[in-house]
């Protein structure tokens, strides 16, 4: 089947710095991926689109110039929390489309100190 | 506003038996229902999905149940594992890449 990998699968990061997690399609390529953001207890909300080769998508209420995405190629995205604070620590996954179906990643938990 | 809604956060049954997890939706252009299950610290896993034409799907131990009329689906698991356990999400889409959660249901499979 289709897999999906992130890294860091865990980061612990000081207020006011910037982080960067990768998202890979290791077995398909991928013109589109996503970026989820998960809050204790509660549902997985979809943060943006990224599309190979152009700009991302963003949801309403997610703010494009703090989260960062790159969609470099077909088998990578990335995404940047830059200037990092408490608020944002959560569990960032990301997705990848193939096959009209959505493969998702084991997930990146951000801890902003 | 959460379009795709699970009104029971845990559920607990014991092994062998039936586990029926629920879920709403509110937006009727949504034609395409997926259950997801997850493990804590790791990403969802696709279990089974549904097509707005159809009102049933089954593969193996899950069977999905859509009612279009009353903007519901369920699954199904029987009979339950101790390895089921995890929480269960459904998401629904709507021709776009979009995929609505709902919040999750935990599920706990007494042995």
């Amino acid at each position: 089947g289709a897999v999906v990998s992130q890294h860091p699968s865990r980061v612990i990061c000081k207020s006011g710095t910037s982080v960067k997690i990768e998202c890979r399609s290791l077995d398909f390529q991928a013109t589109t991926m996503f970026w989820y953001r998960q809050f204790p207890k509660k549902s997985l909300m979809l943060m943006a689109t990224s599309n190979e080769g152009s700009k991302a998508t963003y949801e309403q209420g997610v703010e494009k110039d703090k989260f960062l995405i790159n969609h470099a190629s077909l088998t990578l995205s990335t995404l940047t929390v830059t200037s990092a604070h408490p608020e944002d620590s959560s569990f960032y996954i990301c997705s990848a489309r193939f096959d009209s179906e959505q493969f998702f990643g084991p997930g990146t938990r951000l801890t902003v100190l | 506003d959460q379009q795709v809604k699970q009104n029971s956060p845990s559920l607990s049954v014991q092994e062998g038996r039936i586990s029926i997890l629920n879920c709403d939706y509110t937006n009727s252009m949504f034609d395409y229902f997926l259950w997801y299950k997850k493990y804590p610290a790791e990403g969802p896993t696709f279990l089974i999905s549904i097509s707005s034409i159809k009102d049933k799907n089954e593969d193996g131990r899950f069977t999905v149940f859509l009612n279009k009329s009353a903007k519901h689906l369920s699954l199904h698991i029987v009979p339950s594992q101790p390895g089921d356990s995890a929480v269960y999400f459904c998401a629904a889409s709507g021709g776009a890449n979009n995929l609505f959660f709902g919040t999750g249901t935990r599920l706990t499979v007494i042995p």
